[in-house]
């Protein structure tokens, strides 16, 4: 599976749009790009994810850059309780088995 | 629907010991996991099923055994406890893309 890097650490404003960066630089064709958050110790939770094209839930959007080698998760009104920590993870659709890194440690302050 | 459930939330056992943690889902997903987290690190992954009596090695399964005879259930076994089994584990099941994660085992080997 391709690896990722991300920020160790963001901060965003309460109400204000938070936008988390990932580079995948050696993503495959067919490999998926997926968020989840873990909030303080709980289990991980499944944000979004995507192929090629954008993507939005009533979550987040995902942008996926057009060579794919990058991609942005957007948080449009941050609250709170939003404060996290976020992996951005690639892998293939069959199996689900994905890969962890660090994340990045999103502060929403008031 | 309960989602993953994982029994016990909290472990202590003492080095040498053996245990089984429990992991069981109700979506009627096919696959299934479990992850260890280490203090301020990211998910690794010890072993995977794909369906009932299909399982394979993650990331880091020395010392770990597991068994998948029903969709439902999918325990993990350590065969002899060391302090570096010392960690919170997840279960995770999916059937699409998302994966849902359990609440966590946290685990202490003394």
């Amino acid at each position: 599976d391709a690896k990722t890097t991300q920020p160790p650490s963001m901060d965003c404003a309460e109400g204000r749009a938070a936008n988390l960066p990932c580079n995948h630089s050696t993503i495959s064709g067919n490999e998926y790009v997926y968020w989840y958050r873990q909030i303080h110790s709980q289990g991980p939770q499944y944000i979004i994810h995507g192929l090629k094209n954008n993507e939005t839930n009533e979550m987040a959007s995902l942008i996926i850059t057009e060579d794919r080698k990058s991609s942005t998760l957007i948080l449009p009104h941050a609250t709170l309780r939003d404060t996290a920590v976020y992996y951005c993870i690639v892998g293939y659709g069959a199996g689900n088995m994905l890969t962890f890194g660090g994340g990045t440690r999103l502060m929403v302050k008031p | 629907n309960a989602g993953v459930t994982q029994t016990p939330k909290f472990q202590v056992l003492k080095t040498g010991q053996s245990m089984t943690l429990q992991c069981a889902q109700d979506m009627n997903h096919e696959y299934m996991s479990w992850y260890r987290q280490d203090p301020g690190m990211g998910l690794r992954l010890i072993h995977y099923s794909v369906g009932a009596g299909i399982t394979d090695q993650g990331e880091v399964p020395n010392g770990y055994n597991v068994s998948r005879s029903t969709t439902e259930d999918f325990p993990l076994r350590l065969l002899s406890a060391a302090p570096s089994q010392t960690s919170v584990y997840f279960c995770a099941s999916s059937k699409g893309k998302a994966q849902y994660f359990g609440p966590g085992t946290r685990l202490t080997v003394l």
